[in-house]
């Protein structure tokens, strides 16, 4: 079974400033993708940042970068240059990759986000 | 392109009555998924659906949830009763695949509360 575990209830962060947010997994699958989603207060959830099991350079979009350690079962997000925008839940999530293992996203208990000024 | 259509917004109804929610793909997406989210928690799966087929409907609560997407394209998520424990959000997702790192796209979701 997968399971996805995110510990960090909330963080804070002071504006641009650097913040980690923390997530590891647990699958047996060997082909699986790691995703990050955004869902600020208004409710939609925002894809960030995907990274696959196979690559093997860490994913950046922007600002996001995924920290990914394969050995460790690791994804951690960090967030450069945090702005007032930034502040949301979280979500680290995983599916396996494979047409037969369905496709479903797995999500973790997130972690809430407030960017100071 | 447009993204997932969902409706209503919010809903507020009495514990054992019914409800429905809809919900509108990306154009072209096979695959759709419904979540449901409970405050301060993350989503959980209740159906998946590829075209108008059930890929996976394990943690639906089948005695008071029905979902159906009878064309493969829109889908309908009903409770009849429904209960205190179903005030949440759900959420309906739609991706162009099933497998690959294709992600999820969500739409805005439909707040229930149940009094």
């Amino acid at each position: 079974a997968q399971k996805i575990t995110q510990t960090q209830p909330g963080m804070f962060v002071q504006e641009k400033e650097a913040v980690t947010l923390d997530c590891t997994y647990d699958t047996s699958d060997q082909s699986y993708g790691l995703f990050w989603y955004k869902q600020p207060s208004s409710g939609e959830m925002i894809f960030l940042i995907y990274q696959g099991s196979y690559d093997e350079q860490n994913a950046t979009e922007g600002r996001y970068s995924l920290n990914f350690q394969k050995a460790r079962k690791s994804a951690n997000l960090v967030i450069s240059a945090s702005q007032l925008g930034d502040s949301a839940m979280y979500f680290c999530a995983m599916r396996g990759l494979l047409y037969n293992q369905g496709g479903k996203l797995i999500f973790g208990q997130g972690t809430e986000l407030s960017v100071k000024p | 392109e447009a993204g997932v259509a969902q409706s209503p917004r919010y809903k507020i109804i009495e514990k054992r009555q019914s409800v429905a929610f809809w919900c509108n793909p990306i154009s072209g997406h096979a695959t759709l998924y419904w979540y449901q989210q409970i405050l301060g928690q993350g989503p959980k799966l209740l159906i998946q659906f590829q075209n108008n087929g059930v890929v996976d409907d394990s943690q639906l609560p089948k005695d008071r949830f029905s979902a159906e997407r009878l064309k493969g394209v829109d889908s309908t998520l009903k409770i009849q009763p429904a209960k205190l424990e179903d005030s949440a959000v759900y959420l309906c997702a739609s991706s162009s695949t099933r497998q690959g790192g294709s992600p999820l796209h969500f739409g805005n979701g439909t707040r229930l509360t149940v009094t």
